[in-house]
């Protein structure tokens, strides 16, 4: 299999519920993002693993946390989310950890919170 | 703070009808300019990459170029499966002269081509 992975496609969960979205890349490269996509909104970054240490945490509330076990796998484990969370969550990965050459998306996670 | 901005928000033309999505960026440094292509209910899938005013990039009916300000995306006789939503992007170098891969969305151009 090549590409970025992502699983679960499609997430309906409950406020009270802990869930946990993965991103697995078999392409070899250094970094992995979790980024989150709304309706009408650009796609806003929420974390950047660079050699599976982070280096990005965008003011991203506590109830989303992020684990890089190692440099082909990135979590979302999510708890107590809100219904404004429900949105299209998109896992990336790029060759070098400067980006340069772009990324390579997941086809993402719908997460529908009620 | 890195901006982009695109328009139009949405565009419709009839197959064959050439014309031009916009992208307009304010960046301390820039790093690259990318544009990807973005299909309903999947990932955005990566088009080109742009790094210096003058460059040009081309794919079949698909052509970017890039100023000090603004990218264009100009589509040459449009097909029905180019219908998408096109993203632009930029990265930057931080106040280090380093980056870590960290690129600004705009929110996209819909644009639906008829037959």
């Amino acid at each position: 299999e090549t590409g970025v992975t992502q699983t679960p496609r499609h997430l309906v969960m409950g406020m009270t519920n802990k869930k946990s979205l993965k991103c697995e890349q078999h392409l070899g490269h250094n970094a992995m993002y979790w980024y989150k996509q709304s309706a009408k909104k650009p796609l806003e970054l929420m974390f950047v693993y660079s050699l599976e240490e982070r280096v990005e945490n965008n003011s991203v509330p506590s109830r989303f946390s992020p684990e890089c076990p190692n440099s082909s796998h990135l979590f979302l484990h999510l708890h107590t989310l809100q219904p404004e969370d429900s949105a299209l969550y998109l896992c990336a990965s790029s060759q070098d950890t400067g980006g340069a050459y772009g990324y390579t998306f997941g086809s993402g996670t719908r997460l529908t919170v009620v | 703070e890195d901006q982009v901005t695109q328009s139009p928000e949405a565009l419709r033309l009839q197959e064959g009808e050439s014309s031009s999505l916009n992208c307009s960026y304010t960046v301390s440094g820039l790093r690259g300019l990318f544009w990807y292509r973005q299909d309903p209910g999947k990932g955005p899938e990566f088009l080109f990459t742009l790094y210096s005013a003058g460059e040009e990039k081309e794919k079949e009916r698909l052509k970017a170029t890039l100023t000090k300000k603004e990218s264009f995306l100009h589509i040459t006789a449009p097909k029905p499966e180019d219908s998408a939503t096109y993203l632009c992007a930029v990265g930057s170098y931080n106040a280090g002269g380093t980056s870590y891969g960290k690129l600004t969305f705009g929110q996209g151009t819909i644009l639906t081509v008829h037959p």
